[in-house]
This record gives C-alpha cells, sequence and structure tokens, in this order.
C-alpha cells in the first residue's frame, strides 16, 4: 500500500535560517507529491507539487522541493524562514487507485526569533 | 470561481441533533471528497463521490451519510453522533490529479 513518511514531528528553526522538511514515500512508480501547509485554526494551503519533469519544483511563499526517485523522497526547502512560516506541514500523494491523497504525519515547524 | 466553499465555518451540536454540513464547487470537477482532520493529525479520507455516484467508503460510521445532489454540491448529513466526532471537516474536489479543499467545518459535539 501507499504510504507517506514525514520522519521529523516538530523541527524549531531561527528566523532567517535555512530549512529543510522530509518527506518519504513508498511506492514503485512516480507518485503524484504535494507540500501543504497549515496553520492553527485553518484549512489546508497547497505550497506545491510535482507530477513529472523537472525535479526541482517552485512553490508559493519562497518554498521549493525536490523530488529525488533514488532516495523515494520529496523534501520541502526554503533558504530564509519567517516567523510567520510557523505552522503544520503535511506532506501527501495522491492514491493511485483510488485519487485521493494519502498523507504522511505532519511536521509542526516552530520559528524562534 | 476556483475554490470550494463549505458552510457553516463551525458547528456546535449536542449528541442527539442532526445536522449538515455543505461543500460546492463550480470548477466543472467530478470527484469530491470528505476528509476528517482530527487536533494534531493528518486528514483522513471519508468519502469520495465520483460523478455523483459513491465510489468509497472509507468505514465510516452511518451516523455520518454524505449525499452529492448534483455535480456541484456535497453534503455530509449528521446524526447521534459522538464527543470523539468533534474535528474538522474537510472537503475537497479533484481535476485530474490535484485535489482543491474548502477552509473545513470545524464541528464540536457536545
Amino acid at each position: 500500500a501507499q504510504s507517506v513518511t514525514q520522519p521529523d514531528i516538530h523541527i524549531t528553526v531561527s528566523e532567517g535560517a535555512s530549512l529543510e522538511l522530509r518527506c518519504n514515500y513508498s511506492y514503485g512508480a512516480t507518485p503524484y507529491l504535494f507540500w501543504y501547509v497549515q496553520s492553527p485554526g485553518q484549512g489546508l494551503q497547497l505550497l506545491l507539487k510535482y507530477f513529472s519533469g523537472d525535479t526541482l519544483v517552485q512553490g508559493i511563499k519562497g518554498f521549493e522541493a525536490e523530488f529525488k526517485r533514488s532516495q523515494s523522497s520529496f523534501n520541502l526547502r526554503k533558504p530564509s524562514v519567517h516567523w510567520s512560516d510557523a505552522a503544520e506541514y503535511f506532506c501527501a500523494a495522491r492514491s493511485l487507485s483510488q485519487g485521493n491523497l494519502i498523507f504522511g504525519k505532519g511536521t509542526k515547524l516552530s520559528v524562534k526569533p | 470561481d476556483t475554490e470550494v466553499t463549505q458552510t457553516p465555518k463551525h458547528l456546535v451540536m449536542g449528541m442527539t441533533n442532526k445536522k449538515s454540513l455543505k461543500c460546492e464547487q463550480h470548477m466543472g470537477h467530478r470527484a469530491m471528497y470528505w476528509y476528517k482532520q482530527k487536533a494534531k493529525k493528518p486528514p483522513e479520507l471519508m468519502f469520495v463521490y465520483s460523478y455523483e455516484k459513491l465510489s468509497i467508503n472509507e468505514s465510516v460510521p452511518s451516523r455520518f451519510s454524505p449525499e452529492c445532489p448534483n455535480s456541484s454540491l456535497l453534503n455530509l448529513h449528521l446524526h447521534a453522533l459522538q464527543p470523539e466526532d468533534s474535528a474538522l471537516y474537510l472537503c475537497a474536489s479533484s481535476h485530474y490529479n490535484e485535489q482543491f479543499f474548502g477552509p473545513g467545518t470545524r464541528l464540536t459535539v457536545l
């Protein structure tokens, strides 16, 4: 069965520092991959998506992610974190059998001044 | 119109009440989804409608009853809920491989 793993439950970074959130997926073929952000009490906002082609994808708010087939990874990066980036981040893959999204457990990002 | 709307935004109900959640999209998407999200957890799939027919029910208790009256509208009827059903209920519609989420309805069951 398809699954998405986010190894880090909680990450704290200093404002202005770089960020990398890890995501691994389990499926042989190339999945459709997404990163979402969710602020407390809010819905999900799509940051970026990967379907095919260039393995480095750019998203909103200065985020990017790189798809690495050899490592089954789709890590999210940002060169300089802002305090407003503090939120929960979910990596997701589209289920090939049902069309819904399969989510990782999420990584909570805290930003310290 | 490129968004999914959900009403109400917040809902508080007792265990004996009957209420409904509403989801609407006018993007022509033919697949629509209900997800349930508990605090500090990822969204979990509840139901999938494809071309207005229920295609997937993820073993959801019968106190949750979905309905798709037309291609733009998705309802979730609630009856005799339990306090543990308190959660954020997210609706989504999909176009090819991408899902568009609504803002959610935050449900509290007393």
